[in-house]
């Protein structure tokens, strides 16, 4: 069981590039999101999905695309990376879409623009 | 709108010694109360939640947390510190009432001194 696995562990960029942050769960959650982490600033919610093909901004969506065309997936997608974005990004799931469950979280996945 | 607040960055410990890592929280409605653990260059693992019953929450690893309506707060204890028990410690919110998703705290770090 593995478990939330994010892809790649670490990633460098050059301004304006664009990428995507893979994250895959095996416990068939319903509820997915991606976090980022900042230091001192604790963790930000950036997308969430509640159900295959169902998804929702959160605090800080600027600059950031999701889609859910599974239960299993739901990949980040960078379209023009900017320093701004330079982060540790997290992706976590639930089995409660209601808040009320524990968040499962992936390893984390390093993120420098350039 | 739902906030939380750690007002300690750094707590240090003796070994042995009691803890308590310090969280208030603001919510409109019946709030949902959350701690998590973060190990260097891991995720986020949960520790305990209230939702609601008993003001007294048990959760993993020998830690506990009081849920006080009056004062707002869902402060993380444990009796006797371990060495092992030093990481990065988060409080997360979540209004009961409200769409908004999961707020996290800044985070707490936790060193226990042998």
């Amino acid at each position: 069981n593995a478990g939330v696995t994010q892809t790649p562990k670490f990633q460098v960029l050059k301004t304006g590039q664009s990428m995507t942050l893979q994250c895959a769960q095996d416990m068939n959650h319903e509820y997915m999101s991606w976090y980022r982490q900042d230091p001192g600033m604790g963790l930000r919610l950036i997308h969430y999905s509640v159900g295959a093909g169902i998804t929702d901004q959160g605090e800080v969506p600027n600059g950031y695309n999701v889609s859910r065309s599974t239960t299993e997936d739901f990949p980040l997608r960078l379209l023009s990376a900017a320093p701004s974005q330079t982060s540790v990004y997290f992706c976590a799931s639930s089995y409660s879409p209601l808040g009320i469950g524990e968040l499962f979280f992936g390893e984390g996945s390093r993120l420098t623009v350039l | 709108a739902q906030s939380v607040a750690q007002p300690e960055d750094q707590v240090n410990v003796a070994e042995g010694n009691p803890l308590t890592v310090k969280c208030t929280y603001s919510v409109s409605g019946n709030p949902y109360l959350f701690w998590y653990v973060q190990y260097p260059n891991r995720g986020l693992q949960f520790l305990l939640k209230y939702i609601t019953g008993d003001n007294l929450v048990k959760g993993s690893y020998g830690f506990e947390a009081e849920f006080n309506k009056s004062q707002t707060s869902f402060h993380l204890k444990k009796p006797s510190a371990l060495v092992s028990d030093s990481a990065l410690y988060f409080c997360a919110v979540r209004d009961e009432g409200s769409a908004r998703q999961l707020t996290f705290g800044s985070g707490t770090q936790l060193t226990v001194l042998p």
